[in-house]
């Protein structure tokens, strides 16, 4: 069974430049998750998608931060324009359902904001 | 607000020495508790967890857990650590009745070290 796929796995770029990444969940898992990892710190939830619908989007930062899963398959996690503390790791993961299933994680992108 | 509480953000040990990890929740309901482990270079993965039943839970690798609900806590544990342990360790709660969003609350996570 393939994994989550993310890609980029590693972007560097300037702070106020744009960038996206994304995510291929497990196939048949309806519900994706996008979480920010900071050096040091948990994985803290951005967002959580069942299938193309928001469920929690309480923690991302709506001003610079979208994200998408129009087809109820992939997601795209937007950030624009981007500071220096959204250096971080971006996590993808992936679940059968909401009701308590095993989160399966992708590899992240390593972000950093210079 | 629900927390998770890891004491440990950093252990070094030699091979062969017992381990454990200690992980305390501040919610007072019904919860699910979880361990992940990510080891260098790789995904994170999961490495136990307890719904219900016997509080005494075993995971991968020789890993368990203990619930022990009077105390909120969690404690992964290891009788004898091997170099390739050497990994983050986290520990993850979730209300067991939130309905359909169950939100994983992460730890800090703690970095061990095991030398050989």
């Amino acid at each position: 069974e393939a994994g989550v796929a993310q890609s980029p796995r590693y972007k560097i770029i300037e702070k106020r430049q744009s960038v996206a990444f994304w995510c291929n969940p497990i196939s048949g898992h309806a519900t994706l998750y996008w979480y920010q990892q900071i050096l040091g710190q948990g994985p803290k939830l951005l967002i959580q998608f069942q299938n193309n619908g928001v469920v929690d989007d309480s923690q991302l930062p709506k001003d610079r931060f979208s994200a998408e899963r129009l087809k109820g398959v992939d997601s795209t996690l937007k950030i624009q324009p981007a500071k220096l503390e959204d250096s971080a790791v971006y996590l993808c993961a992936s679940s059968l359902g909401q009701t308590y299933n095993e989160q399966f994680f992708g590899p992240g992108t390593r972000l950093t904001v210079l | 607000a629900q927390s998770v509480s890891q004491h440990n953000h950093h252990v070094i040990l030699s091979e062969a020495a017992s381990l454990e990890l200690g992980c305390n929740y501040s919610y007072g309901g019904t919860v699910n508790l979880f361990w992940y482990v990510q080891y260098p270079g790789q995904h994170l993965q999961l490495l136990l967890k307890y719904f219900s039943g016997d509080p005494l839970v075993k995971g991968i690798k020789g890993f368990e857990a203990e619930f022990i609900k009077s105390k909120f806590s969690f404690n992964l544990r290891k009788p004898s650590v091997q170099w390739s342990d050497t990994a983050e360790y986290f520990c993850a709660v979730t209300r067991g009745n939130a309905g359909n969003n169950r939100k994983l609350i992460w730890g800090l996570g703690t970095s061990l070290a095991v030398n050989p």
